[in-house]
């Protein structure tokens, strides 16, 4: 079975810095996606970014960008220039390609930004 | 596009009833996820639908069920409510079923079991 461990409960940020929050997982199979989500506190789980795990280039999104690291089963999320509306519980999610739509989450940072 | 609809947002229930919650899922996607949140156990898997047929289904008792209709919309069950069956419940939808799209989701329906 695939795990997902997020080591930092709760993080904080001044606005305009940068972030990174961490990610690692555990996983048997060769191929498969991880991604980050957010959540607001409307509840509402945002896809923040994508990486395919056949992909070595590391995915970028406007302001937020990954650190994936194959071979350490570690998969970190870069914010930069932080905003007050990236407050939010961040959470890391693994699909594996045996495990069909499934997601695995790990256990959710929530992120403060600070004015 | 329209996101992933789900109705009610909030319910309350008591010990024993049953829920019966409904998610609409972006126009074109046909598999349909479910998630339990709690603050204890997190986000959970509860079972994926696709063609109307489960394809798919995480470790939760059977009183917990669904299914899912021909127009792709799908709906969730839980019989004899407990008191830790309190949590948000999220749906997610995806365009194909058993393939690594992206899921997105519905801003979720918050049950609450007195």
């Amino acid at each position: 079975a695939q795990t997902v461990t997020q080591s930092q409960p709760e993080m904080s940020v001044q606005e305009a810095e940068t972030v990174t929050l961490s990610c690692t997982y555990d996983t048997s199979e060769n191929n498969y996606y991880l991604f980050w989500y957010k959540q607001p506190p409307s509840r509402q789980m945002i896809l923040v970014i994508r990486q395919e795990a056949y992909k070595q280039q590391n995915a970028t999104e406007n302001r937020f960008s990954v650190n994936f690291q194959k071979a350490a089963k570690s998969f970190s999320l870069k914010i930069s220039d932080s905003q007050l509306g990236d407050t939010a519980m961040y959470f890391c999610a693994f699909m594996g390609e045996t495990s069909g739509s499934r997601l695995t989450f790990g256990e959710g940072t929530q992120l403060t930004v600070n004015p | 596009k329209a996101g992933v609809t789900q109705t009610p947002r909030y319910l309350i229930k008591t010990r024993g009833q049953q829920v019966t919650l409904s998610c609409s899922p972006i126009s074109g996607h046909r598999s349909v996820s479910w998630y339990q949140q709690t603050p204890g156990q997190g986000l959970q898997f509860l079972f994926e639908y696709f063609s109307e047929t489960q394809r798919n289904k995480g470790n939760f008792p059977g009183r917990f069920s669904g299914r899912q209709f021909s127009n792709s919309r799908s709906e969730m069950n839980v019989s004899t409510l407990e008191l830790g069956d309190s949590a948000l419940y999220l749906c997610a939808s995806s365009p194909r079923a058993g393939a690594p799209d992206t899921q997105y989701f519905g801003p979720g329906t918050r049950l609450t079991v007195l």
